[in-house]
């Protein structure tokens, strides 16, 4: 089941402590996005980035960072300044042309106590 | 910026019968509109989309609708079946180039009872 990859799958952190989730893609699709997915509240986005070296913010960015220098991998780092960063994290990734489906990673689960 | 209601959060049916979800969208640019599905502990699947230059669209058992001047679209899932039992989300987007931001509804459990 290759495709888009993240890891782990279970992550646990203290709070205050900085955390990246890894996200990873050989479709070789431009567009990669990161969506946080709570109960109840749908997918949100946090940042996506339409090409390598460039990223924008999403409706619900603060307290979170990525980078994109490969077009392989769009890391998420969820900083100390996330005031509820308990919740499961979802990747994805598209091409953009042609079709426009959004193929998601299995996802990670943070837990911050 | 775009803004997704979707009814009903929850929704049970009798096996072989007929289920309905409803979206309102805010934003008259928005031209793609995509339904994912989401199983338990998997991650979310496109099932089926449509753009706005169509009114509908069907797959087999599922169909979605769109009303452009209302700002709603529908899924239908005829025939039910237990595996049908899922999340459903809604989502809408004005399509760019690359890299189309979709804002989603905030989703509905459907359950199948057999």
């Amino acid at each position: 089941d290759g495709g888009i990859t993240q890891s782990p799958k279970y992550l646990f952190r203290k709070e205050g402590q900085n955390v990246t989730l890894s996200c990873e893609q050989n479709l070789n699709h431009d567009a990669m996005y990161w969506y946080r997915q709570d109960p109840g509240q749908g997918l949100r986005l946090i940042y996506y980035s339409q090409i390598v070296n460039d990223f924008q913010k999403g409706d619900i960015a603060e307290g979170y960072s990525v980078s994109r220098e490969k077009k392989e991998s769009f890391p998420l780092t969820v900083t100390s300044a996330q005031k509820n960063p308990t919740a499961f994290y979802l990747c994805a990734s598209s091409t953009g042309t042609a079709t426009y489906e959004q193929y998601f990673g299995p996802g990670t689960r943070l837990t911050v106590t | 910026g775009e803004n997704v209601e979707q009814h009903p959060s929850t929704l049970s049916v009798q096996e072989g019968d007929s289920a309905v979800i409803k979206c309102t969208y805010s934003d008259s640019a928005s031209n793609y509109f995509p339904w994912y599905k989401q199983e338990l502990g998997k991650r979310p699947q496109l099932i089926i989309d449509i753009r706005s230059n169509v009114g509908e669209k069907k797959d087999q058992r599922i169909a979605v609708t769109l009303n452009k001047t209302a700002k709603h679209f529908s899924l239908h899932i005829t025939e039910t079946q237990p595996e049908d039992s899922a999340v459903y989300f809604c989502a809408a987007t004005r399509i760019k180039a690359a890299g189309n931001k979709l804002t989603f509804g905030g989703g509905t459990r459907v359950l199948v009872k057999p």
